[in-house]
């Protein structure tokens, strides 16, 4: 069975300053990766992922994304942040072959950025 | 990109009515879409899979005659709570996924008085 973790329920940070916001998972054979972002009242907007290939993926608005096999994460980050980043972010992991079965979805990491 | 659309995006009914929300896909196929459902400051809750042309699968603790799904075509899922009541009141999200992510509704706000 797959999961996710998301061990922050918070994160706040300036604007301006890098972010980062974590994601662990567990999964058997090959992870399929996910970050998705939520703004209030809305559904959730794709951001990026991590099906194969380079451990960095780039995705929308400047967000980026490094795939760590060994320590089965799967964080989020960019390098400066915006206020208008600030919103609800989810990480979610399927295994590779599964075409069109559910995402698992971590708890939900909510991102504030300060002005 | 693949484009989900759900409607309606809130409504308001009174207890014990019934409530349809529609999730359609509009540039591809969806033999599978999923129901989801959120409560304030949590992350989602799945409570069924929908599959084209055959009975829903629902999550263990979702009443399936409260919430009746049905998947007639390849495009369109449909969720029905029936009987609803305040404990009802939720934001309820469908997603679809196209290529090996999904692809989410907007979301419906249901508020049961």
């Amino acid at each position: 069975a797959q999961s996710v973790a998301q061990p922050e329920d918070q994160v706040n940070v300036a604007e301006g300053n890098p972010l980062t916001v974590k994601c662990t998972y567990s999964v058997s054979g090959n992870p399929y990766l996910f970050w998705y972002v939520q703004y209030p009242n809305r559904g959730l907007q794709f951001l990026l992922k991590y099906i194969t290939g380079d451990n960095l993926v780039k995705g929308s608005y400047g967000f980026e994304a490094e795939f760590n096999k060994s320590q089965t994460s799967f964080h989020l980050k960019k390098p400066s942040a915006l206020v208008s980043d600030s919103a609800l972010y989810f990480c979610a992991v399927t295994r590779e072959g599964q075409g069109a079965q559910k995402l698992v979805f971590g708890q939900g990491t909510r991102l504030t950025i300060n002005p | 990109g693949a484009v989900v659309s759900q409607h309606p995006s809130r409504v308001i009914c009174k207890s014990g009515t019934s409530v349809k929300i529609e999730c359609r896909s509009l540039d591809f196929q969806a033999t599978t879409m999923f129901w989801y459902r959120q409560f304030p400051k949590q992350s989602l809750m799945l409570m069924a899979t929908s599959n084209e042309g055959s009975k829903a699968t629902y999550e263990q603790g979702v009443e399936k005659d409260k919430f009746l799904i049905n998947h007639a075509s390849l495009t369109l899922s449909t969720l029905t709570v029936t009987s609803a009541h305040p404990e009802d009141s939720s934001f309820y999200i469908c997603s679809a996924r196209a290529r090996p992510e999904a692809f989410f509704g907007q979301g419906t706000r249901l508020t049961v008085v």
